[in-house]
């Protein structure tokens, strides 16, 4: 067990490109978190999968912000039309959980720090 | 709405020191969790603790202790006999389910420990 990957690590773009970041779950977690986090502060929630289906939003998810999970495994976060405000490191996070089990403990990855200029 | 406050951006000791983090929370909810999570310079989110509202005993793990005082909506985090790999950026968090897209984290401390 790796625990979760992300990648890559680091994203340097320009204003206005696409970019796209990808996280790899622990094996049978069956749900996925994405987080953003920017400078000095806490990892603020954006969008969550239980396998495959994307159940909730963030109103921190503009309509450039998209987010997959095919086949309920890895996910990828992407981000069109990039501005400067998009500057931050984008977290994700996995777990198991079953139904309303109230035991949920999240494992996080390293991160994809993205630098818009 | 809930709330969790960090009050200290930076605190700097010395190694074999101890030292407190403080984490004052809001919450409107009867049943809450609360979490301390550790994040090292390379980035991932370690998790430390998670206390629910019902119990208020104050726990111990090795040089890490936690003191949870729902009277003062505190949850501080002390480590005692720091060393340097305590270096590192802790943030206090508040869900009211568990689940993670509840969860609010505190602006977080970044601790640094000098040999």
């Amino acid at each position: 067990d790796t625990g979760v990957s992300q990648d890559p690590r680091h994203k340097i773009t320009k204003r206005g490109q696409n970019v796209t970041f990808r996280c790899d779950p622990i094996s049978e977690h069956n749900r996925l978190y994405w987080y953003r986090q920017t400078l000095g502060q806490g990892p603020e929630f954006l969008t969550y999968f239980q396998n495959e289906a994307q159940l909730e939003k963030s109103r921190l998810l503009s309509d450039r912000f998209s987010a997959e999970r095919p086949k309920g495994s890895f996910s990828t976060l992407e981000i069109q039309r990039t501005e400067q405000g998009d500057s931050a490191m984008y977290l994700c996070a996995s777990s198991f959980s079953f139904r309303r089990d109230r035991n949920e403990k999240l494992f996080f990855g390293s991160g994809t720090q993205l630098s818009v200029l | 709405a809930q709330k969790v406050t960090q009050a200290q951006t930076e605190i700097s000791v010395v190694e074999k020191e101890d030292v407190t983090l403080d984490c004052v929370y809001e919450t409107r909810d009867t049943t809450y969790y609360l979490f301390w999570y550790k994040q090292p310079p390379s980035g991932e989110l370690v998790f430390l603790i998670r206390r629910n509202s019902f119990d208020e005993q104050n726990e111990i793990s090795g040089r890490y202790s936690w003191n949870f005082q729902k009277s003062t909506s505190s949850f501080n985090f002390t480590i005692t006999a720091s060393q340097v790999v305590d270096s590192a950026v802790y943030f206090c968090a508040l869900s009211a389910d568990n689940y993670g897209q509840n969860f609010v984290f505190g602006p977080g401390t970044r601790l640094s420990v000098l040999p």
